[in-house]
């Protein structure tokens, strides 16, 4: 998997967007992107994913740069519930022996 | 109605023990796997399962053996139990291997080794 980077921690106000960055400057043409939430205690959830467009569901958005070098994850609306820890992951969807590999991900804190 | 879902939820036991965690998903997934969330808290993928059939087995302990006895359930049996083995461990399951699809995963189970 190409080694993804982000930041370790940030904060939010509730109720304004959350923009969270990745970078993946050795993406290859064949991953992915895929951004998870872990809430405290719970299992990772699936948010987005996205290969060169960008993406939007009723979670969140997800850009991508044209280079594809980086991606924002865009909560629009970022409510208490929206804490968690965040995994920003590249995956090649046409190899059978690479499976999704979890790196630090970037802590949201939501603040009243 | 969990997709899927994994038991026991906690699980504390003395070392030397063997114990088992069941999973099971109702989605038709092809593709099941056993993740490992240390104190540290990193996941890491352990196993990962294609039809009852072995995929990846990701430098694990032989101690750690997985068991599907349908493409709906991977099991997960742990013998001679360490203290290093503490641990909250995730299952999940994918449509398929190969393709862009997510991963769903279970709720966890908490193992203690006292």
């Amino acid at each position: 998997d190409a080694k993804t980077t982000q930041p370790p921690s940030m904060d939010c106000a509730e109720g304004r967007a959350a923009n969270l960055p990745c970078n993946h400057s050795t993406i290859s043409g064949n991953e992915y992107v895929y951004w998870y939430r872990q809430i405290h205690s719970q299992g990772p959830q699936y948010i987005i994913h996205g290969l060169k467009n960008n993406e939007t569901n009723e979670m969140a958005s997800l850009i991508i740069t044209e280079d594809r070098k980086s991606s924002t994850l865009i909560l629009p609306h970022a409510t208490l519930r929206d804490t968690a820890v965040y995994y920003c992951i590249v995956r090649a969807y046409n190899n059978a022996g690479n499976m999704l590999t979890f790196g630090g991900g970037t802590r949201l804190m939501v603040k009243p | 109605d969990t997709a899927v879902s994994q038991t026991p939820k906690y699980l504390v036991t003395q070392m030397g023990n063997d114990k088992s965690i069941k999973c099971e998903q109702n989605l038709g997934h092809d593709t099941m796997y056993w993740y490992k969330q240390d104190s540290k808290k990193f996941l890491k993928i352990m196993f990962s399962y294609n039809n009852k059939e072995l995929i990846i087995n990701e430098t694990v302990p032989n101690r750690f053996s997985p068991k599907s006895p349908d493409k709906a359930h991977l099991n997960l049996h742990i013998n001679s139990l360490e203290l290093g083995d503490s641990a909250v461990y995730f299952c999940a399951s994918s449509q398929a291997l190969l393709g862009a699809y997510g991963y769903t995963f279970g709720s966890g189970t908490r193992l203690t080794v006292v």
